[in-house]
C-alpha cells in the first residue's frame, strides 16, 4: 500500500515561530502537494512539487515556503506563524501523469496546526 | 487556470433515496477527474477516477460518475444512499497543462436521515 506519512497529527505553535511540517511518501512518486483544509473552503493548494528541488505555487502560497531535497520528502515551512494559519494541513503524493500513468493522489492523515 | 465548482454546499437525503452530487470544471481539454470522500475525523479516500475511455465510471461503495464533455461536468451518483454515506465529498481535477497540479472543489456535505 502507498503510504504518505505526516510527522505530526497535532501541533500548537506560538505566533511568530518558524514551523516545519514534514511529509514522507514511500512509493517513489514524482508529485507531492501541500493543501490546507478549512470549513466551507475545501482543500486549497499551497504548493506543488513535480520533482526534486522543483516547486510551483498553488492558490494560496503567501506566508508559506517549501523544500524538496529528496524525492520522498516534502516540507512545508511557515516562516513566521500567524493565527490565520491555524488550519488542517494535508500532504499528498502521486505519480506523474506523463506517459499515461495513473496519477491518483494519496493523502496523509493531516496535521492540525493551532497558532496561538 | 483550472477550477472546480461544486454548487451544492450541503445536501440532505433520506436513507434509500437516490443521490446526485454536482461537479463542474473549467479547462479547455479533457482533464483527469476524481471524486474523494472524507468521513468525519478521517482522511481522504478515492471513490473513483476518470482518465479516458468510457464516460461512465464505477467506483467503490456503489458510486458512479459520468463525464459529460459538453457540460464540463462530472457528477457523482448513487442509486440508494446508506446512512454510512454521510460525509463530505470533493471533486478534483488535474488539468495536464504541463504539470500535474491537482485542484479541488469546495466540497459537498452529505447528511443522511433514517
Amino acid at each position: 500500500d502507498v503510504k504518505v506519512t505526516q510527522s505530526s497529527r497535532y501541533l500548537v505553535k506560538r505566533t511568530g515561530e518558524k514551523v516545519f511540517l514534514e511529509c514522507v511518501q514511500d512509493m517513489d512518486h514524482e508529485n507531492m502537494f501541500w493543501y490546507r483544509q478549512d470549513p466551507g473552503l475545501g482543500l486549497r493548494l499551497i504548493y506543488f512539487s513535480y520533482d526534486v528541488k522543483m516547486k510551483e505555487k498553488g492558490d494560496i502560497p503567501e506566508g508559506y515556503s517549501v523544500s524538496r531535497e529528496k524525492k520522498e520528502r516534502f516540507s512545508l515551512i511557515l516562516e513566521s506563524a500567524s493565527t490565520n494559519q491555524t488550519s488542517m494541513y494535508l500532504c499528498a503524493s502521486s505519480l506523474s501523469a506523463w506517459e499515461g500513468k495513473n496519477t491518483e493522489a494519496f493523502f496523509g492523515q493531516g496535521t492540525r496546526l493551532t497558532v496561538v | 487556470a483550472q477550477s472546480v465548482t461544486q454548487p451544492d454546499i450541503h445536501i440532505t437525503v433520506s436513507e434509500g433515496a437516490s443521490l446526485e452530487l454536482r461537479c463542474n470544471y473549467s479547462y479547455g481539454a479533457t482533464p483527469y477527474l476524481f471524486w474523494y470522500v472524507q468521513s468525519p475525523g478521517q482522511g481522504l479516500q478515492l471513490l473513483l477516477k476518470y482518465f479516458s475511455g468510457d464516460t461512465l465510471v464505477q467506483g467503490i461503495k456503489g458510486f458512479e460518475a459520468e463525464f459529460k464533455r459538453s457540460q464540463s461536468s462530472f457528477n457523482l451518483r448513487k442509486p440508494s444512499v446508506h446512512w454510512s454515506d454521510a460525509a463530505e465529498y470533493f471533486c478534483a481535477v488535474v488539468a495536464l497543462y504541463n504539470t500535474d497540479k491537482l485542484i479541488f472543489g469546495t466540497g459537498t456535505r452529505l447528511q443522511v436521515f433514517p
